[in-house]
C-alpha cells in the first residue's frame, strides 16, 4: 500500500533555531500535502496545504513566515520551522494525497515529535 | 464551519465489542473515515465509507452512517488488547468537486481491559 516516509520522528532543538521535517511518498506520487499539528490529548488542527509546483496555503492564525512549505517535488515536501521557541513544541503530521478522486486517498506519516529547549 | 464531535473515552473488556461514535456538521461530505493512532505514531487508516453507503464491514470492522442524522460509528467485535488506541473520525472538505482536507474529531481513547 500507499507509504508516506515522515523524518526525523523526534528532534530537539534549541530556541532560536530551523527545524526541517521532510515527508516523502514512496510508492505513489503527492499531488497534494497536508500538514497538521496535534497537541496532546487533541484532535489534528490543519496547518497548510500544498499542492505540487505551487505556493503553500496556510489556514488562518497559522504564520506562513514562520512554517516554510515546500513542495517541490510530487514525492517530497518540507515543513521548516524557522526561529522556533517552545511553544512551537507540538507533534508534526503530514498527510500525502493520493490523486484526485479517490476517497481512500489520504496517507499519513508517522509523525514528528518537536521539542524546543 | 464544520464540525466533527466524538466521546473522548471509551473503556471495554477484552472480548467485547466496542462502538465509538461521531457526528459531523457537513451534510455534503461524500467520504468519512476512521482512523486509528497509537502513542507516538502516525495515524493508520481503519476504514471508510462513501456517504451513499449506509454499512460497510470489514473483518472485525462494522462502520454504521446515518447520514440523516449525521451519525457515524465504528463497532470492533471481539476486541483486543492491540486495539487499545485513540480513535478519530473524519469528515472529507470538498470544495466543488475537488478533494480538501480531512476534518478531525478530537478522538476517541478506547482502553481494553483484559
Amino acid at each position: 500500500g500507499a507509504v508516506v516516509s515522515q523524518h526525523p520522528s523526534r528532534v530537539i532543538c534549541k530556541s532560536g533555531t530551523s527545524v526541517k521535517i521532510e515527508c516523502r511518498s514512496l510508492d505513489f506520487q503527492a499531488t497534494t500535502m497536508f500538514w497538521y499539528r496535534q497537541f496532546p490529548k487533541q484532535s489534528l488542527m490543519l496547518m497548510a496545504t500544498s499542492n505540487e509546483g505551487s505556493k503553500a496555503t496556510y489556514e488562518q492564525g497559522v504564520e506562513k513566515d514562520k512554517f516554510l512549505i515546500n513542495h517541490a517535488s510530487l514525492t517530497l515536501s518540507t515543513l521548516t520551522v524557522t526561529s522556533a521557541h517552545p511553544e512551537d513544541s507540538s507533534f508534526y503530521i503530514c498527510s500525502a494525497l493520493q490523486g484526485a478522486g479517490s476517497g481512500y486517498g489520504y496517507t499519513f506519516g508517522s509523525g514528528t515529535r518537536l521539542t524546543v529547549v | 464551519g464544520e464540525d466533527v464531535e466524538q466521546s473522548l473515552f471509551l473503556s471495554v473488556r477484552e472480548g467485547d465489542s466496542s462502538v465509538i461514535n461521531c457526528t459531523y456538521t457537513d451534510s455534503s461530505s461524500t467520504y468519512l473515515y476512521w482512523y486509528k493512532q497509537e502513542p507516538g505514531a502516525g495515524l493508520q487508516l481503519l476504514t471508510y465509507i462513501f456517504s451513499n453507503m449506509d454499512m460497510k464491514q470489514d473483518q472485525r470492522l462494522t462502520v454504521l452512517l446515518n447520514k440523516k442524522d449525521k451519525h457515524l460509528s465504528l463497532r470492533i467485535a471481539d476486541t483486543q488488547t492491540g486495539d487499545s488506541a485513540i480513535y478519530f473520525c473524519a469528515e472529507r472538505e470538498d470544495y466543488g468537486g475537488s478533494q480538501g482536507n480531512l476534518i478531525f474529531g478530537k478522538g476517541t481513547k478506547l482502553s481494553v481491559k483484559p
